[in-house]
C-alpha cells in the first residue's frame, strides 16, 4: 500500500513550456484534490475530482488542467508555464469513511 | 467565501511545556469536519487530529487535544509535553460536509521547540 505518490520529486521549467505532473493512489478513494502551496502560505486549491470522469476547479484553476481517467490517477497539467507557477504541489485524496485527506510528498516546481 | 483563521503565524513552546495554536472558521454548514495537520520540514503533510461537528467531546490523540467551542466556531489545538519533533507547520483546515467536499484551510502556524 504506497498510498499518494506524486512525480516528479522536483523540476525547473523554462517560462512557456509544459509538463504533468503525476499523481496516483492506490485506496481507492473517489475524492483527489489538487494544491498549491507557495513559500511560507497555505494550501490554495487548483482542481478537484469526486470520480472518474468528474472534475471541478478550486479557487487558483487559471494555468492548469487535471483529467480524471480512472480512480486511481489524477495528473496535473501545466500549459505555458509562468514563474507565477513556481510552488510546492501536493497531491491529495480521501477517505469517504472518515474524510481524512493522504497527501503525496509534494513536486517542487521552479518556472524560470 | 468560507475562511479558516489562524491568528498565530509562529509559536514558541519549551521543550516539556504545554503550547495552544488557536484556529476560527465562519462556515455557515450544520455538519462539517475539523482537522490539524503538521508539516514537518519535510513536507509532507500529517492528519494530527479529527474533530465531528455534531460530537460535542472533544476529540484527543496522545499529547494531542483540541478545545471544540461550535458556538464560537473555535477549534485549537493543545500540545501537551512538548518534544523537539513537534516542531512543524500546523494547519486547521475545515470540510464542510454540503456535497462539494472542499477542504478549507488556515495559512498555517509555526511551531518552535526550544531545548
Amino acid at each position: 500500500n504506497a498510498g499518494v505518490t506524486q512525480t516528479p520529486k522536483f523540476r525547473i521549467l523554462k517560462i512557456g513550456q509544459s509538463m504533468t505532473l503525476q499523481c496516483a493512489q492506490d485506496m481507492n478513494h473517489n475524492y483527489m484534490y489538487w494544491y498549491r502551496q507557495d513559500p511560507g502560505m497555505g494550501l490554495k486549491l487548483i482542481y478537484y475530482s469526486v470520480g472518474a470522469g468528474i472534475t471541478d476547479k478550486g479557487e487558483v484553476p487559471n494555468g492548469y488542467n487535471v483529467s480524471r481517467s480512472t480512480t486511481e490517477d489524477f495528473p496535473l497539467r501545466l500549459e505555458l508555464a509562468a514563474p507565477s507557477q513556481t510552488s510546492v504541489y501536493f497531491c491529495a485524496s480521501s477517505s469517504p469513511l472518515n474524510y481524512e485527506q493522504y497527501f503525496g510528498p509534494g513536486t517542487r516546481l521552479t518556472v524560470t | 467565501a468560507q475562511t479558516v483563521t489562524q491568528s498565530q503565524p509562529e509559536m514558541s513552546v519549551q521543550e516539556a511545556e504545554t503550547v495552544t495554536l488557536s484556529c476560527t472558521y465562519d462556515t455557515s454548514e450544520s455538519d462539517y469536519y475539523l482537522f490539524w495537520y503538521k508539516q514537518p520540514p519535510s513536507r509532507q503533510m500529517i492528519l494530527v487530529i479529527r474533530q465531528e461537528a455534531y460530537k460535542q467531546q472533544n476529540a484527543t490523540e496522545n499529547r494531542f487535544s483540541v478545545n471544540f467551542q461550535k458556538a464560537a466556531k473555535s477549534f485549537s489545538l493543545k500540545i501537551s509535553d512538548s518534544q523537539l519533533g513537534d516542531a512543524a507547520m500546523y494547519f486547521c483546515a475545515e470540510l464542510p460536509l454540503s456535497g462539494t467536499y472542499k477542504y478549507i484551510f488556515g495559512t498555517g502556524t509555526r511551531l518552535k521547540v526550544l531545548a
